[in-house]
């Protein structure tokens, strides 16, 4: 079945350290984006990327950073710059639109927490 | 830019009554609006989503929605709510095309609850 793969499910970070979180879809779409969610602030945009080697910057990408080698994967990672890591994170994709906005398919997320 | 309120935080309704969540979003041209439910610890599944045409439309479990452009809203229903309805509900406004990209701004959510 076509779907998002988030790896991995949990995840601990000590003070000063970098993480990768790894997202990996096989829907064959071209754009990909990253969320944080915090409770009672809804998903915040990170990063999106609408095509391999190419990525902007959403709304909170301060402390964070991506890569779009290859179509299918959009690995996130949480570098010792960002103060507040504690999260629930969201990797999404979605076709390129024909007409207007396409929906965007999520994964099973990563939780972040700080040792 | 664009916007989305739920103005609901927490709602809780009994099994088999019918459900009401509200949106009202800000979006200068005509806007593409999706509703997605998340259960606890999981991702977000889409439940529904007006692009154009029929302004009533329907969804997947048994949920609709409908778009009101002179009040801005566009409130899921569902006629009667079943226990595993409880979950997380977000509203989302499209930005539009921007490329290939669909970029989203979503609501802070509405949390139900359903009681037996």
């Amino acid at each position: 079945d076509g779907g998002i793969t988030q790896s991995p499910k949990y995840l601990f970070r000590k003070e000063g350290q970098n993480v990768t979180l790894s997202c990996e879809q096989n829907l064959n779409h071209d754009a990909m984006y990253w969320y944080r969610q915090d409770p009672g602030q809804g998903l915040r945009l990170i990063y999106y990327s609408q095509i391999v080697n190419d990525f902007q910057k959403g709304d909170i990408a301060e402390g964070y950073s991506v890569s779009r080698e290859k179509k299918e994967s959009f690995p996130l990672t949480v570098t010792s710059a960002q103060k507040n890591p504690t999260a629930f994170y969201l990797c999404a994709s979605s076709a390129a639109p024909a007409i207007g906005n396409q929906p965007q398919h999520f994964g099973d997320g990563t939780r972040l927490s700080i040792l | 830019a664009q916007s989305v309120t739920q103005p609901d935080i927490h709602i809780t309704v009994s099994e088999g009554a019918s459900l009401e969540l509200r949106c009202n979003y800000s979006y200068g041209a005509t806007p593409y609006l999706f509703w997605y439910v998340q259960s606890p610890g999981q991702g977000l599944q889409l439940l529904l989503k007006y692009f154009s045409g029929d302004t009533l439309v329907q969804g997947i479990k048994g949920f609709e929605a409908e778009f009101k452009r002179s009040q801005s809203s566009f409130n899921l229903r569902k006629p009667s709510v079943h226990w595993s309805d409880a979950a997380e509900y977000f509203c989302a406004v499209g930005a539009g095309n921007t490329g290939t990209a669909s970029k989203l701004t979503f609501g802070t959510g509405t949390r139900l609850q359903v009681t037996l």
